[in-house]
C-alpha cells in the first residue's frame, strides 16, 4: 500500500539552529500537508502544497515540494522554543484521505 | 464558535468493558475520521465516513465500531475485542468540497484500560 516515510524521528537542536524535516512517498502525491502538533495538543493544519516543485514561507519556515511530487521537507530556520512539537506530513491521495507519516519530535536543548 | 469537541478528555475502562468516545463537528464538515496515536508514534487511521449513513474501514479497525446517523457526530466504539485499548483518540472532519481538504482535529481523548 501507500506509504509516507518521514525522517528523522526526532532532531535534537540548540535554541537557533535550523531544523529540517523530511517525506518520502512510495506513490505520486496529489498534494501534501503539513501538520503540527505541541506536547499533549493536537494536529494543527500548518500548510498544504499541490504543485509541483512548489515552495512556500510561513515566517521561518519553509516548506518545498518535490518536482515528482513524491517528497517534501519542512525547514525551520533559528529555531524558537515556541517550535517544540512533533511535525508530521501526510500526503493526500486522490480519495480525499491522507497518508501519515510517522513524524518529525523536534527538541530544543537546554 | 465552530469546532470539533470530544468527550470525555480523560476516560479510564476497566479491561472487558465496551467504551463509547464522542466526537461532534459544527463545521458543516461530510467527512470525519477517527485516529489513534500511541506514545511518540504518529496517526494511524481507524475508521472514517464520507457522507452519513456510510463510513469504511481504516487500517486498524478490529475492535472498533462506528456509527454516522448524523452529519454532526461521529462517536467511535472501543469493543472487548481490542487488544491494546489504552491510547490518544483523536476525532477528525474535513469538507470533501473544498480544494484545501485540511483535517481539523478535535483535542482528543485519552483511555486508559486498567
Amino acid at each position: 500500500g501507500q506509504q509516507v516515510m518521514q525522517i528523522p524521528q526526532y532532531q535534537h537542536v540548540q535554541e537557533g539552529e535550523d531544523f529540517t524535516t523530511y517525506c518520502n512517498s512510495s506513490t505520486t502525491l496529489s498534494n501534501i500537508q503539513w501538520y503540527k502538533q505541541r506536547p499533549g495538543g493536537h494536529p494543527v493544519f500548518l500548510i498544504q502544497l499541490v504543485k509541483s516543485g512548489e515552495v512556500k514561507k510561513q515566517k521561518r519556515l519553509t516548506f518545498q515540494f518535490g518536482e515528482a511530487k513524491k517528497n517534501s521537507s519542512l525547514h525551520i530556520t533559528a529555531t524558537q522554543t515556541t517550535d517544540v512539537g512533533t511535525y508530521f506530513c501526510a500526503g493526500g491521495d486522490s480519495n480525499y484521505q491522507l497518508i501519515w507519516g510517522a513524524g518529525t519530535k523536534l527538541i530544543i536543548k537546554p | 464558535d465552530g469546532g470539533i469537541t470530544q468527550s470525555p478528555k480523560y476516560l479510564f475502562r476497566k479491561e472487558g468493558q465496551n467504551v463509547t468516545l464522542s466526537c461532534e463537528q459544527n463545521l458543516n464538515h461530510d467527512a470525519m475520521y477517527w485516529y489513534r496515536q500511541d506514545p511518540g508514534q504518529g496517526l494511524r487511521l481507524i475508521y472514517y465516513s464520507q457522507i452519513v449513513n456510510d463510513f469504511q474501514k481504516g487500517d486498524i479497525a478490529e475492535g472498533y465500531s462506528v456509527s454516522r446517523e448524523k452529519k454532526e457526530s461521529f462517536p467511535l466504539t472501543v469493543t472487548s475485542a481490542q487488544k491494546n485499548p489504552t491510547a490518544f483518540y483523536l476525532c477528525a472532519s474535513s469538507s470533501v468540497y473544498s480544494s484545501y481538504n485540511e483535517q481539523f482535529f478535535g483535542p482528543g481523548t485519552r483511555l486508559t484500560v486498567l
